[in-house]
């Protein structure tokens, strides 16, 4: 039982390239989510997926996309990289029974 | 904009003492949530509260909510080295089924 995993675990890019970030539970959770980090900072809301087939924008959509591929897995696309995406990329996926969350490693992403 | 505020934003304490870290908020919840996040890792859940109720207790935790002043309160007694971490308030309402992460609380536990 592996949890929550993400790939790539680093990544740097140029402006304007683009890239998918993967995440992929094996808890049999309905719902995921991708949030970013900042540092310092806490953690913000890019988009969620309350269910396999759906998805919704969080407070930072901008710049992004998703795909919920299936109940596994639930990717992040950005499709032309900005400075401002640099951050630290975390997966989340939840159990509805006791409304926690469980995160993926990270992706730490540098755009240059 | 973020739900959560965590009071103070850090804190330095020695080992065996007790740290105590704040979190406020703006609206309505169903649960508040404390997570920790050790450096470069993912957060790792450590408790749940629910609306109706005021303290519960894990281990070396204690968290109070007060839903009339919109506060919770976590607190680890005695605490150890390995306890330093970021640790992050989480607000969630069912409606739209998502966490709202405040800004969190380092705590550094010197040996």
């Amino acid at each position: 039982n592996a949890g929550v995993t993400q790939t790539p675990k680093f990544q740097v890019l140029k402006t304007g390239q683009s890239m998918t970030l993967q995440c992929a539970q094996d808890m049999n959770h309905n719902s995921m989510y991708w949030y970013r980090q900042d540092p310092g900072m806490g953690l913000r809301l890019i988009y969620y997926s309350a269910s396999e087939g759906t998805t919704d924008k969080g407070e930072v959509p901008n710049g992004y996309n998703v795909s919920r591929l299936n109940k596994r897995e639930f990717s992040l696309r950005l499709e032309s990289a900005a400075p401002s995406q640099t951050s630290v990329y975390f997966c989340a996926s939840t159990d509805l029974v006791a409304d926690t969350q469980y995160f993926g490693p990270g992706t730490r992403l540098t755009v240059l | 904009s973020q739900q959560g505020e965590e009071d103070p934003q850090a804190l330095s304490i020695q080992e065996g003492e007790n740290a105590t870290m704040n979190c406020s908020y703006k609206t309505s919840i169903n649960n508040l949530q404390w997570y920790r996040q050790n450096s470069g890792r993912g957060l790792v859940h450590l408790i749940l509260i629910r609306s109706n109720e005021r303290e519960k207790h894990s281990g070396r935790l204690r968290v109070t909510l007060d839903t009339s002043k919109k506060s919770s309160s976590l607190l680890i007694t005695a605490s150890r080295a390995a306890d330093t971490a970021s640790y992050f308030c989480a607000t969630f309402k069912a409606a739209g089924n998502k966490l709202t992460f405040g800004g969190g609380t380092r705590v550094l536990v010197k040996p």
